[in-house]
């Protein structure tokens, strides 16, 4: 069965504390990856598309990477409004939902 | 610029009662979509539209019914609710197809007792 994990499930850093979430897919054949980011109380709202292998995308203090069965991203110097669920979406061939969404990383800044 | 537009925001039902989500989008998108959050699970694809009058599953469309005879609007219907359908949904829409960037809608918190 095809999944995506992201881990950590939560995560705690102090302002300026960099660090990276990971999405790891099971299944070869990835056509796209994306990445949403999730305030409480709100729906997800999109942040980077990475197609192949070697892509990086940059947003501000994000940036998204990707190989062949994972991707990260990697906040540098993050500050408090930057706390939020960080999620990944993957579009399969294989998938019949058309794209399978992990279950997020909650990262939370602490001043 | 309202985007896409849900409502309730909440909504409390009892069992086996008929609940309708609204949703609305003023980006005259042609896709459409419904998914359901719950803990530990992400979020999972309910039913999805191509355009008007066009309609499809997604992973976990038992005991819903969508219809879309507008473009701009996307009504989810619970036909007899159950406690297994307590969750958040989100109504999204694309413009490019079914397998690009979404724009997802703030969410109706739905509760059945």
């Amino acid at each position: 069965e095809d999944q995506v994990t992201q881990s950590p499930e939560a995560l705690r850093l102090q302002e300026g504390e960099s660090s990276s979430l990971n999405c790891s897919y099971t299944v070869s054949g990835l056509r796209g990856l994306f990445w949403y980011r999730q305030d409480p109380g709100k729906g997800p709202e999109f942040l980077f598309t990475l197609y192949s292998a070697g892509e990086e995308k940059e947003k501000e203090r994000l940036k998204a990477t990707l190989t062949k069965k994972e991707s990260f991203l990697h906040i540098t110097a993050p500050k408090p409004e930057d706390s939020a669920t960080y999620l990944c979406a993957v579009d399969l061939p294989s998938s019949a939902s058309k794209i399978i969404f992990g279950s997020g990383t909650r990262l939370s800044i602490r001043p | 610029d309202a985007g896409i537009t849900q409502s309730p925001r909440y909504k409390i039902t009892e069992t086996g009662r008929q609940v309708t989500l609204m949703c609305h989008q003023t980006w005259s998108h042609s896709y459409m979509f419904w998914y359901r959050q719950d803990l530990g699970h992400g979020l999972r694809l309910i039913y999805y539209s191509a355009a008007a009058d066009i309609t499809d599953k997604g992973e976990v469309s038992d005991g819903y019914v969508v219809s879309r005879s507008k473009t701009e609007n996307f009504p989810l219907t619970l036909e007899s609710a159950t406690r297994s359908q307590t969750s958040v949904y989100f109504c999204a829409s694309s413009p490019q197809g079914i397998n690009e960037k979404l724009f997802f809608g703030s969410g109706t918190q739905l509760s059945v007792l």
